[in-house]
C-alpha cells in the first residue's frame, strides 16, 4: 500500500523547456511535502518543500504546486538545464514516505 | 561541514557473516533513519530513531537491527546477511527543532552492499 506515488519512472525534456514531475498521495493527514534530488553515487539532497497550508512554493527555477483536493503535487523546473538530469523523489511527512522516484533526462 | 557519514561505501560479504554499517551525523539531529534503495522500489525505510535509546521499525525491518546509544551514531546491523539484502543503503538525519514536519532529511552518500 503505497501512500506516495510517482507514476512516471522516467521523463525526458528538451533543455530550456519546462520539466513537470508529478506525485500523488493517499493520506490526507500529510502536512508537509518535500522533493529530493539524487545524482548517481550520492545520497538524495533536499530540493524544495511545501506546507499543506499553501498551494505554491517557488525557489528560483523550481516551483512546487499542491492540490490538496486532488491529493496531488507537482514539481516544475523552468528552464530545464543539463545539470537537472537526476532522479527526483517526492516525499511526505510526518513519517517521510518516499515515492519510487522519477528519472529526469534533460536532452541537449 | 554539516554532514552524514556512512561507512563503508562498498561492502561485499557472504551469507551469514555479521556486518555493521556505521552512520554518524554532526548536526546534533534528534531523528535518524535507514533506507534501502532497490530498482523499481524507490527508497524504503528500514528503521528510524526519534532520539537516543528510541528506535522503531520502518517498512522493511526484517533481517536488520539498529541501536542508538549516542545521539550522533546510528549503526545498521545485519546479524546474518542474506542475498536479498543486497542493496544500496542510505542513512539520514533531521532536526526536530522548528517546524518539525518540514525539516528536510540530510542523507549520507550511501553504502552499496552485496551479499553472495
Amino acid at each position: 500500500d503505497q501512500q506516495v506515488k510517482q507514476n512516471s519512472p522516467s521523463l525526458s525534456v528538451q533543455e530550456g523547456r519546462i520539466s513537470i514531475l508529478n506525485c500523488d498521495y493517499t493520506n490526507s493527514m500529510f502536512d508537509y511535502f518535500l522533493w529530493y534530488k539524487k545524482y548517481p553515487a550520492e545520497g538524495p539532497t533536499f530540493l524544495i518543500s511545501i506546507s499543506s497550508i499553501k498551494d505554491k512554493n517557488e525557489d528560483g527555477r523550481f516551483t512546487v504546486f499542491l492540490n490538496k483536493s486532488a491529493k496531488h503535487l507537482s514539481l516544475h523546473i523552468v528552464p530545464s538545464q543539463p545539470g537537472d538530469s537526476a532522479v527526483y523523489f517526492c516525499a511526505a511527512s510526518a513519517k517521510i514516505i518516499f515515492g519510487k522516484g522519477t528519472r529526469l533526462h534533460i536532452l541537449p | 561541514e554539516a554532514q552524514v557519514t556512512q561507512n563503508p561505501r562498498y561492502l561485499i560479504t557472504v551469507t551469514g557473516k555479521k556486518l555493521t554499517v556505521t552512520c554518524s551525523q554532526n548536526m546534533n539531529h534528534e531523528y535518524m533513519s535507514w533506507y534501502r534503495q532497490d530498482p523499481g522500489l524507490g527508497l524504503r525505510q528500514i528503521y528510524y530513531s526519534m532520539n537516543v535509546e528510541v528506535t522503531d521499525k520502518g517498512d522493511v525491518p526484517e533481517g536488520y537491527k539498529v541501536s542508538r546509544k549516542e545521539k550522533r551514531n546510528f549503526p545498521l546491523i545485519l546479524e546474518s546477511p542474506s542475498p536479498n539484502q543486497t542493496s544500496l543503503y542510505f542513512c539520514a538525519s533531521r532536526s526536530y527543532r522548528g517546524p518539525a514536519a518540514g525539516s528536510p532529511l540530510h542523507f549520507g552518500n550511501g553504502t552499496r552492499l552485496t551479499v553472495t
